[in-house]
């Protein structure tokens, strides 16, 4: 069965340092993975899509993430934290042949102080 | 892009009562949508698979006389929220991918935060 797994609930960094969000996967078969942000009491937000292309994916926002197969990773980062950043992010898996069945990871809250 | 409208954005019932959410997709048509619901500081949860012009999958656990799913057409998807009580307060999400040769990703409505009181 697919899953994710987000490693932090939370993540604080300063305004203008690096950002790592981590997350593992478990898939049977190569996966489409996503990963989408939602602001408070806000839908949720495609950031980046990796779908067995490039393994390294740019998003919005000056967001990026590499595919490791090896690692079963795809780990989200930012070079430099801005204060809307600051939200929920969820790495997601697709189900089956069914891409936009998902499964989402628990979530991790990106926390950013001036 | 494709956009995903749900309607209500926020709701407040009383308990006993029924409650409609709807989802649309406004600028491609959607054979299937998801609903999901998420309890406050967590994630999303799957309730079932609403396929247009049939019956809803529903995932285990999820009481399907409860949660009335109909998908009349390929833009409208609706939840019914049946006899509410307050332990069925949370955020519903619903999303819906275009049909076969569209993106890989799934989009988003915006969610209805459902207050039963």
């Amino acid at each position: 069965a697919q899953s994710v797994t987000q490693l932090d609930s939370h993540v604080s960094v300063s305004e203008g340092t690096p950002v790592l969000l981590r997350c593992n996967y478990s898939s049977s078969y190569s996966p489409s993975l996503f990963w989408y942000v939602q602001h408070p009491n806000k839908g949720l937000q495609l950031l980046l899509k990796y779908t067995s292309a490039a393994t390294l994916v740019k998003g919005i926002n000056g967001f990026e993430a590499e595919f490791k197969k090896s690692e079963t990773s795809f780990h989200l980062t930012k070079p430099s934290a801005h204060m809307s950043d600051a939200a929920e992010y969820f790495c997601v898996v697709s189900v089956g042949t069914g891409f936009q069945k998902l499964v989402f990871g628990t979530g991790t809250r990106l926390l950013v102080s001036p | 892009g494709a956009v995903v409208s749900q309607h209500p954005s926020w709701v407040i019932c009383k308990s006993g009562t029924s409650v409609k959410i709807e989802c649309r997709s406004l600028d491609f048509q959607a054979t299937t949508m998801f609903w999901y619901r998420q309890f406050p500081k967590q994630s999303l949860m799957l309730m079932a698979t609403s396929n247009e012009g049939s019956k809803a999958t529903y995932e285990q656990g999820v009481e399907k006389d409860k949660f009335l799913i109909n998908h009349a057409s390929l833009t409208l998807s609706t939840l019914t929220v049946t006899s509410a009580h307050p332990e069925d307060s949370s955020f519903y999400i619903c999303s819906a991918g275009e049909l076969p040769g569209g993106p890989p990703e799934a989009f988003f409505g915006q969610g209805t935060r459902l207050t039963v009181v």
